[in-house]
């Protein structure tokens, strides 16, 4: 099993559903990222969170909210999905002892919008 | 604030070339560590090479090669003798070790690498 996992893995969905995508790891790690990619504008930080108790934004958050529900769960959420949050979404995790170099990545979820 | 930038959007080359792939970046930390991942066509983001920044070592590994510069603020990424499977995505990120950047990776745009055989 992979130490990150992403579900789903593709997913169309229609404009103004709610939409959840998921993330679980199995690395012990405390930090846990999500991250959206978009052609020629590389991968930007969504929202980050360091323990369970504590969720940051990041710099394109406006349109997400996530929810820590454990340790090694981090689910990023689209209340109500518009297509220009078509993407492929990364879910990634660090350690706090390691923090700024040890990560370690989901296989990404492409998400297309309807 | 830090930034990566990767100002080659997009590269072409023909089988057995070598090729560059730039990456500058900008931060007010001291302490930072520089990462290269290659994104294949299947998607998965693979962890290439890291970095720290009191380590101006250039390093090598088999055709790839990097070369880390202080002075100019770059971490080139060198691919000698290019085969049709290194065609992929390469990013170019950065990680502080302190201040409200703490453990965030920042990313270049992305350079699209195409080898053709």
């Amino acid at each position: 099993d992979a130490d990150v996992t992403q579900t789903p893995r593709n997913r169309i969905t229609k404009t103004g559903k709610r939409i959840m995508l998921e993330c679980s790891q199995t690395k012990g790690h405390d930090r846990m990222y999500w991250y959206r990619q978009d052609p020629g504008l590389g991968l930007r930080l969504i929202y980050y969170s360091f323990d369970v108790k504590d969720i940051n934004k990041g710099e394109i958050s406006d349109g997400y909210s996530v929810s820590r529900q454990a340790q090694a769960k981090f689910s990023l959420s689209l209340e109500s999905a518009i297509p220009n949050q078509t993407a492929l979404y990364f879910c990634a995790t660090s350690d706090r002892r390691t923090g700024y170099y040890g990560y370690t990545f989901g296989s990404g979820t492409r998400l297309t919008v309807v | 604030a830090q930034k990566v930038t990767q100002a080659q959007t997009e590269i072409s080359v023909v089988e057995k070339e070598d090729v560059t792939l730039d990456c500058v970046y900008e931060t007010r930390d001291t302490t930072y560590y520089l990462f290269w991942y290659k994104q294949p066509p299947s998607g998965e983001l693979v962890f290439l090479i890291r970095r720290n920044s009191f380590d101006e070592q250039n390093e090598i590994s088999g055709r790839y090669s990097w070369n880390f510069q202080k002075s100019t603020s770059s971490f080139n990424f060198t691919i000698t003798a290019s085969q049709v499977v290194d065609s992929a995505v390469y990013f170019c990120a950065l990680s502080e070790a302190r201040g409200t950047s703490y453990g965030k990776l920042t990313f270049g745009q992305g350079t699209i690498l195409t080898v053709h055989p």
